[in-house]
């Protein structure tokens, strides 16, 4: 089975500071990968998803940005965060291929102040 | 706008008892159903998948799906205090995009 690791897990950012925050997953290959956010109280917002290296499709056109450098390595960036920016991050991963159960990393919790 | 629809709660019942959350979804071609369960501060955790219609049973948990109906349950029996979470219901999107859409969750309390 899939295990999913996310650092760190929770982060103190100034408005205006620079974000990265990792993500990668042990247990397949060539795996579809996610990254949601979560507002406190709300549902899950699809940011970004990746189907291979390099391919990157955005949902959301924000100050995100996100990255695919290896086959399981997931990197969520910003130049410059914004207060709008806290939330839950949470990344995903689903099989090539199937079967199609998404699985979720523990989260990182980003506080923008 | 694709869309799953989940009634927020709380949906409160005694411990011991059947719990039944439910979810309607708006894209006719999905195939692939999920339950998961959100503890507060804590990611996602699958607990049923379900792809054809009918029930599917595993352990304390049945899935149910109607894809006529565009409606999937999820029944918890002899609920505990510990099944106290938020129950998110998700489907993958028919468009072949690899998306996949979440529900904003109910949120169940099961008092002992």
């Amino acid at each position: 089975s899939q295990t999913i690791h996310q650092w760190p897990a929770t982060l103190v950012q100034p408005v205006g500071s620079p974000l990265s925050l990792e993500c990668t997953v042990e247990g397949t290959s060539n795996p579809n990968l996610y990254w949601y956010r979560q507002a406190a109280g709300r549902g899950l917002q699809l940011l970004f998803y990746s189907v291979g290296i390099g391919q990157i499709s955005s949902e959301v056109p924000q100050n995100l940005s996100a990255s695919r450098p290896q086959d399981r390595q997931f990197i969520l960036s910003s130049k410059k965060l914004l207060l709008s920016d806290s939330g839950f991050y949470l990344c995903a991963s689903t099989s090539a291929g199937g079967p199609y159960e998404q699985y979720f990393g523990p989260g990182t919790r980003l506080t923008v102040t | 706008q694709k869309e799953v629809e989940q009634n927020s709660g709380p949906l409160s019942v005694p411990e011991g008892a059947i719990a039944s959350l439910n979810c309607t979804y708006s894209d006719r071609g999905s195939q692939s159903f999920f339950w998961y369960r959100q503890y507060s501060g804590k990611s996602p955790e699958l607990i049923m998948s379900i792809y054809s219609n009918g029930d599917k049973e595993d352990g304390r948990f049945t899935a149910q799906l109607n894809k006529a109906s565009q409606y999937v349950s999820l029944l918890i029996r002899d609920s505990q205090p510990s099944d106290s979470a938020t129950y998110l219901c998700a489907v993958n999107e028919a468009s072949g995009t690899y998306k996949y859409i979440f529900g904003t969750g109910t949120r169940l309390k099961v008092l002992a």
